[in-house]
């Protein structure tokens, strides 16, 4: 079957650094998606990788290893508007996401 | 990034009434067009896949005749949650896509539906 696992919750403070971690397993890959999503509100598109490496863009930096089914992504410099969901999500053989429940970052100042 | 739009943005009707939800994509062609629900606190479902001209394909446990989807312009996209009772209630929410199948996934900003 196909899976996503990203952790559930997790909590870091203000200014400081946090990386969410994704582990995938599909049949097939065609890319990796970060999207965020405040309470209430519809998913924003962050990041796509589909090569290996590390993918900056200003605060936020995506990574993706395919030979590890792994990717990250890394928050720097926080602030309190980072507090949301970092939905995770795979596209498959047939091009369809496959998503990972999401992981609740609560930042404290 | 693409702009998707969804009208309207919340509704409340009575139960055993339809409700029509329109997902548009205002500045590129849409050849797929993703339908989620997600309830509190939970994670995104995928209802139903659509492609223009085509008949939408849904994910199991979707009624098709509950949810009747229809995609028929390349910017367009409609859901229609007929006779609706309080347990459709949730947070509705498009996607579109454009050509080529790699294209990334744009979210409109979503339907709040409560059925009293």
């Amino acid at each position: 079957g196909q899976n996503i696992d990203q952790p559930t919750e997790m909590t870091a403070t203000e200014g400081a650094i946090v990386q969410i971690n994704c582990t995938y397993q599909t049949s097939g890959f065609n890319g990796l998606f970060w999207y965020q999503q405040h309470a209430g509100e519809a998913p924003t598109f962050l990041s796509y990788n589909v090569l290996d490496g590390l993918e900056e863009k200003g605060r936020f930096s995506s990574f993706l290893s395919r030979s590890k089914g792994y990717s990250y992504l890394l928050l720097k410099e926080l602030q309190m508007k980072d507090s949301a969901s970092y939905l995770c999500a795979v596209m498959d053989s047939n091009y369809q996401l496959i998503w990972g429940a999401g992981t609740k970052l609560i930042i404290k100042p | 990034g693409a702009v998707v739009s969804q009208h309207p943005s919340w509704v409340i009707c009575k139960s055993g009434t339809s409700v029509k939800i329109e997902c548009r994509s205002l500045d590129f062609q849409a050849t797929t067009m993703f339908w989620y629900r997600q309830f509190p606190k939970q994670s995104l479902m995928l209802m139903a896949t659509s492609n223009e001209g085509s008949k939408a394909t849904y994910e199991q446990g979707v009624e098709k005749d509950k949810f009747l989807i229809n995609h028929a312009s390349l910017t367009l996209s409609t859901l229609t949650v007929t006779s609706a009772h309080p347990e459709d209630s949730s947070f509705y929410i498009c996607s579109a896509r454009g050509m080529g199948g790699q294209e990334t996934q744009y979210f409109g900003p979503g339907t709040r539906l409560l059925v009293l």
